[in-house]
């Protein structure tokens, strides 16, 4: 089974901190994606990344960086964490795009819940 | 624009049948995802469908008719574990998946 880890479930930190968020998954994956979800709002695409040392901007990518030096690891990274960035985070693999046979569902990891005081 | 609607909450009672709708709109099409989401848990992977007609899994069931824009999730012989979200996305020419706000279901005994 695939199985898509991530560093903490729960994570409190303060305003203008730097924080981390980081995803690894265990099936050789090609695509790895982070989002956030917010009550009564869908899933928002944050970044996502096709490949090592790739990144591409979702739609709110504000405010985030992302960093992927090795094909299992998708790091999340606030650079100044503030109040609504309080959210929770869940991060996402899938093994390819359409046209090459390869599924396209995406397995995700258990969710961060951060809040920033 | 891209869009999904789907009912934000639903209430049935165990043992009985719930049809959840979908209706999307995006930019090229690439099929149509069903995940579900327990609270506080990550969601999982119920059923994808491309092509227009009925996919049936065990209990649960999806539609597909592209030109409508339009999916339903069946669920048949409701238990009390199936109270979770229900979360429709469906896939654009660039491989993205499109979210929507997902369908609380409840079940009541």
């Amino acid at each position: 089974d695939v199985k898509v880890t991530q560093s903490s479930r729960y994570l409190v930190k303060r305003t203008g901190e730097k924080v981390f968020l980081e995803c690894v998954q265990d099936m050789d994956h090609e695509n790895m994606f982070w989002y956030r979800q917010d009550p009564g709002l869908g899933l928002r695409l944050i970044y996502f990344s096709y490949d090592v040392k790739m990144k591409e901007k979702g739609d709110i990518p504000e405010g985030y960086s992302v960093s992927r030096e090795k094909k299992e690891r998708f790091s999340l990274i606030l650079e100044s964490a503030s109040t609504n960035q309080t959210s929770m985070y869940l991060c996402a693999s899938s093994p390819g795009t359409g046209g090459s046979g390869g599924r396209l569902e995406q397995f995700f990891g258990p969710g961060t819940r951060l809040t920033v005081l | 624009g891209q869009n999904i609607d789907q009912p934000t909450e639903m209430t049935a009672t165990e043992g009985a049948i719930v049809q959840i709708n979908c209706t999307y709109q995006t930019s090229g099409f690439n099929g149509l995802f069903w995940y579900q989401q327990h609270a506080g848990e990550a969601p999982t992977f119920l059923s994808y469908n491309v092509l227009d007609g009925l996919e049936e899994k065990g209990r649960f069931s999806s539609f597909l008719s592209r030109s409508k824009g339009y999916s339903y999730l069946l669920l048949k012989e409701l238990q009390m574990k199936d109270s979770a979200s229900y979360l429709c996305a469906a896939m654009d020419s660039n491989y993205q998946l499109i979210w929507g706000a997902g369908t609380k279901l409840i079940i009541k005994p």
